[in-house]
């Protein structure tokens, strides 16, 4: 079975600096996709950035970036110029196409941003 | 597009009793999946449907079942409720497959 550990129940960064979250999973299969989300206090679950495994260049979405280490089978989150509004629980995820939807999440990492 | 909807937002049930979640994925999307969120166990998956069949599903008692419609709304339905299925229900739409949307969730409450 899958599995997907975040090993940092708690971070924090000061505003304008850069934090990243870790995140190593554990998988036999070789075509998968691995995703960051993000849970405000309101709850609501926010796709902030997704890697296909198949791709070696690592994903990019605006202040957001990953470093996908395949052979290592770990997938960090680096937020630049971390903001307040970036304050939130940060959930690793991994799931397949041939999986359907069945997502396997981590325990998450709750992120405090200080002004 | 709108995004995913989910009602109630919150429901507050006694022991015992049975409830019913909804949800409407994105327009187009025809699989949904449905996750419970608890402290002590995280995001955990229960099942998803995909035009209007089971296609997946998680290790969860038979209380815990699902349907979904042919406009691809789904409900999921928890019966003989227990104190410990208080948790937040999310609901996720794909177009086919791991690439999900999340809707605000449902928080129920059993007393």
């Amino acid at each position: 079975a899958q599995t997907v550990t975040q090993s940092q129940p708690e971070m924090s960064v000061q505003e304008a600096e850069t934090v990243t979250l870790s995140c190593t999973y554990d998988t036999s299969e070789s075509d998968y996709y691995l995703f960051w989300y993000k849970q405000p206090p309101s709850r609501q679950m926010i796709l902030v950035i997704r890697q296909e495994a198949y791709k070696q260049q690592n994903a990019t979405e605006n202040r957001f970036s990953v470093n996908f280490q395949k052979a290592a089978k770990s997938f960090s989150l680096k937020i630049s110029d971390s903001q307040l509004g970036d304050a939130a629980m940060y959930f690793c995820a991994y799931g397949r196409e041939t999986s359907g939807s069945r997502l396997t999440f981590g325990e998450g990492t709750q992120l405090t941003v200080n002004p | 597009k709108a995004g995913v909807t989910q009602t109630p937002r919150y429901l507050i049930k006694t022991r015992g009793q049975q409830v019913t979640l909804s949800c409407s994925p994105i327009s187009g999307h025809r699989s949904v999946s449905w996750y419970q969120q608890t402290p002590g166990q995280g995001l955990q998956f229960l099942f998803e449907y995909f035009s209007e069949t089971q296609r997946n599903k998680g290790n969860f008692p038979g209380r815990f079942s699902g349907r979904q419609f042919s406009n691809s709304r789904s409900e999921m339905n928890v019966s003989t409720l227990e104190l410990g299925d208080s948790a937040l229900y999310l609901c996720a739409s794909s177009f086919s497959g791991a690439f999900q949307f999340f809707g605000p969730g449902t928080r129920l409450t059993v007393l």
